[in-house]
């Protein structure tokens, strides 16, 4: 079975600074994708980035990037100059045999100005 | 906007009582997933359809079944409710189910509190 573990429940930085938010993750598929989405208040999940486990190169999408370890199962998410906007509820994600998506319990992230 | 329509936003109900979510799916996607969130149970896949056939069960109760129907827009059953139905119920599309589903589209959900 698929199990997502994060194991900072709670994370705060500074705005226009750099945070890592920790994902490790065990799925018995051989091939997956891995994902983090974002939470804010509103309690819509948005999709923030994704990556195929084929993919050697880490996915990036404008200030939000990826640092994929494939063999320690490692995922984690790098949010450069965070912003106030930021602030939310993520949560690291993989995919299971059927599509549906196996989640983290979350980590919060609290942005201070 | 995800596309992925959710009724009602907003629900609240007596213990034993039974109610009925909504989804709408993106337009195309094919698959619908449904999850719960509760604060002891965190993000929960509960049961998926694909085209209208139950492709994938997770944690979901016996108390509660889902359909998927010809226009593919799926409901999510709850009877018997307890208090600790209580939570928020998401749907999710994406055009195809499999491990090579790309992507999945989340609705807004619907916050059930039952009483």
């Amino acid at each position: 079975a698929q199990t997502v573990t994060q194991s900072q429940p709670e994370m705060s930085v500074q705005e226009a600074e750099t945070v890592t938010l920790s994902c490790t993750y065990d799925t018995s598929e051989s091939d997956y994708y891995l994902f983090w989405y974002k939470q804010p208040p509103s309690r819509q999940m948005i999709l923030v980035i994704r990556q195929e486990a084929y993919k050697q190169q880490n996915a990036t999408e404008n200030r939000f990037s990826v640092n994929f370890q494939k063999a320690a199962k490692s995922f984690s998410l790098k949010i450069s100059d965070s912003q106030l906007g930021d602030a939310a509820m993520y949560f690291c994600a993989t995919g299971g045999s059927q599509g549906n998506l196996i989640f983290g319990k979350g980590t919060k992230l609290s942005v201070k100005p | 906007d995800s596309g992925v329509t959710q009724t009602p936003k907003h629900l609240i109900t007596a213990t034993g009582q039974r109610v009925t979510l909504r989804c709408s799916p993106r337009s195309g996607d094919l698959s619908v997933y449904w999850y719960q969130q509760s604060l002891d149970q965190g993000l929960q896949f509960l049961i998926q359809y694909y085209n209208g056939e139950e492709r994938a069960k997770g944690n979901i109760l016996e108390r509660f079944s889902a359909q998927q129907f010809p226009d593919l827009h799926s409901e999510l059953n709850l009877s018997s409710l307890e208090l600790g139905d209580s939570a928020l119920y998401f749907c999710a599309s994406s055009a195809r189910g499999g491990p090579w589903a790309p992507r999945a589209f989340f609705g807004q959900g619907t916050r059930l509190t039952v009483v």
